[in-house]
């Protein structure tokens, strides 16, 4: 089963800064196959990225993702409130589909 | 626009049995591929388990192979989750998710709100 590390598990900043997430796989993932999702508390997650770095319809362009191989990004590029939650990246690649085990962005 | 909900989840004792149900509308359901993903209490997601559009492709987690049984009818729109040998590690809300493609790969872009499963 390939294995999803998510570093930091918890990021502390504040509205208006720059918020840098790393998604870092146990094998290497195809492009195609590399996703992001938003949770916040009490709602269903919702999908930012899929193929490593294309946003999903009405995402905001402050979200943006790169990455190959074994080591993805995803930047936020000034957050604003609401951007505060949790986000998990997934990959679709290998059988069993598998999600990193989530970074908490929290307010200053 | 494009809406899932999901149902069948209780309070089952351990070792019984359980079926979700999803039922989808506002998009053409044949056309993609399904998912079920859960959320134990103040954990994260774990892929449970995916449907090709035409049930050629199955795929499921290690924790619930042999024991979980994905389906669908494209005739009635619904997706299900036949659950057997519950146990408390299977405790969590179900999310019946849709993926983008056919396939199964291409990232879940409409999430259900959840049906709770607790074993117990």
């Amino acid at each position: 089963e390939m294995i999803l590390t998510q570093s930091p598990g918890t990021l502390s900043l504040s509205p208006g800064e720059r918020a840098t997430l790393s998604c870092r796989a146990s094998l290497s993932v195809g492009s195609s196959y590399l996703a992001w999702y938003q949770q916040k508390p009490g709602q269903s997650p919702r999908l930012l990225i899929y193929g490593a770095s294309s946003r999903a319809t009405g995402i905001p362009d402050r979200f943006s993702a790169s990455g190959s191989r074994t080591d993805f990004t995803l930047t936020i590029s000034r957050l604003e409130p609401e951007d505060f939650a949790v986000y998990f990246c997934q990959q679709s690649d290998a059988s069993p589909n598998t999600f990193g085990q989530g970074t908490k962005l929290e307010m200053k | 626009e494009a809406h899932l909900v999901e149902s069948g989840g209780g309070l089952v004792q351990p070792g019984r049995s359980l079926r979700l149900s999803c039922a989808a509308s506002g998009f053409f359901f044949d056309d993609y591929a399904m998912h079920w993903v859960r959320q134990a209490p103040g954990k994260g997601l774990e892929w449970v388990s995916g449907i090709s559009w035409n049930s050629a492709i199955l795929g499921y987690a290690d924790s619930v192979r042999g024991r979980f049984s994905i389906s669908r009818d494209n005739a009635k729109n619904s997706l299900y989750l036949q659950m057997r040998s519950l146990s408390a590690d299977d405790t969590a809300l179900y999310y019946c998710a849709k993926d983008r493609g056919s396939g199964g790969v291409s990232g879940m872009d409409v999430w259900g709100q959840g049906t709770t499963v607790t074993v117990s």
